[in-house]
């Protein structure tokens, strides 16, 4: 069965500082990848994804993932996070036609 | 163009009370999806839609919840009675296909419940 994990549940990190939020996946196919964004009280946003090809991909807001199909990992990255990345940050896989299946999302908190 | 909306946006009821959300998706986007958000957990899907079809509901109560998509456009979510545990944030997406690659879902804000 298809699962996403995310281990860190909290992160915290001070304004400036680079970022990366772990994404582990399990699918028994080819996946799709993707990272979505949910400000306090909104809706989520796409921040990028992966089908294939190049497996560093940029996103929105100056985020980057790796897919890593060794370690199926699929990781979130922000060279210098700036305050108002703080949000909820959701992993989920997909396959060819099959729904997505979310983590349980890691909290950013960004201190100034 | 406008996003995908849905009412209300804040509900609070009594356990055994009847609730009922609605979701307006974007313009010409044919696959419709409902999401349960607990506390501190990601979206899992209740029900899709695919134009006015249900192809995916198999993680619907279907004892207490029901969902529908008149002619394929808007979508309304109903539970009854809601029970305490019904308490939650219920999210409606919208894309243009069913599947995951059609590489975007586009969520609403959520109508976030609380059953007293």
């Amino acid at each position: 069965a298809q699962s996403v994990t995310q281990p860190d549940i909290h992160i915290t990190v001070s304004e400036g500082a680079s970022l990366e939020l772990r994404c582990n996946y399990s699918y028994g196919a080819t996946p799709y990848l993707f990272w979505y964004v949910q400000s306090p009280g909104q809706g989520l946003q796409l921040l990028l994804k992966y089908f294939s090809g190049d497996t560093l991909v940029q996103g929105i807001k100056g985020f980057e993932a790796e897919f890593k199909r060794s370690q199926s990992s699929f990781n979130l990255r922000k060279p210098s996070v700036h305050w108002s990345d703080a949000a909820e940050y959701f992993c989920a896989v997909g396959g060819n036609t099959d729904k997505l299946i979310f983590g349980t999302g890691t909290r950013l908190q960004v201190f100034p | 163009e406008a996003g995908v909306v849905q009412s209300p946006r804040y509900k609070i009821i009594e356990k055994k009370q009847p609730v009922a959300f609605w979701c307006n998706p974007i313009s010409g986007h044919n696959t419709l999806y409902w999401y349960l958000q607990n506390l501190g957990q990601g979206p899992e899907l209740l029900i899709r839609y695919e134009n006015e079809e249900a192809v995916d509901d198999s993680q619907l109560p279907k004892d207490r919840f029901s969902a529908e998509r008149l002619k394929g456009v808007d979508s309304t979510l109903k539970i009854q009675p809601a029970e305490l545990g019904d308490s939650a944030v219920y999210l409606c997406a919208s894309s243009l296909g069913g599947g995951a690659n059609t590489g975007e879902l586009f969520f609403g804000e959520g109508s976030r419940l609380t059953v007293l």
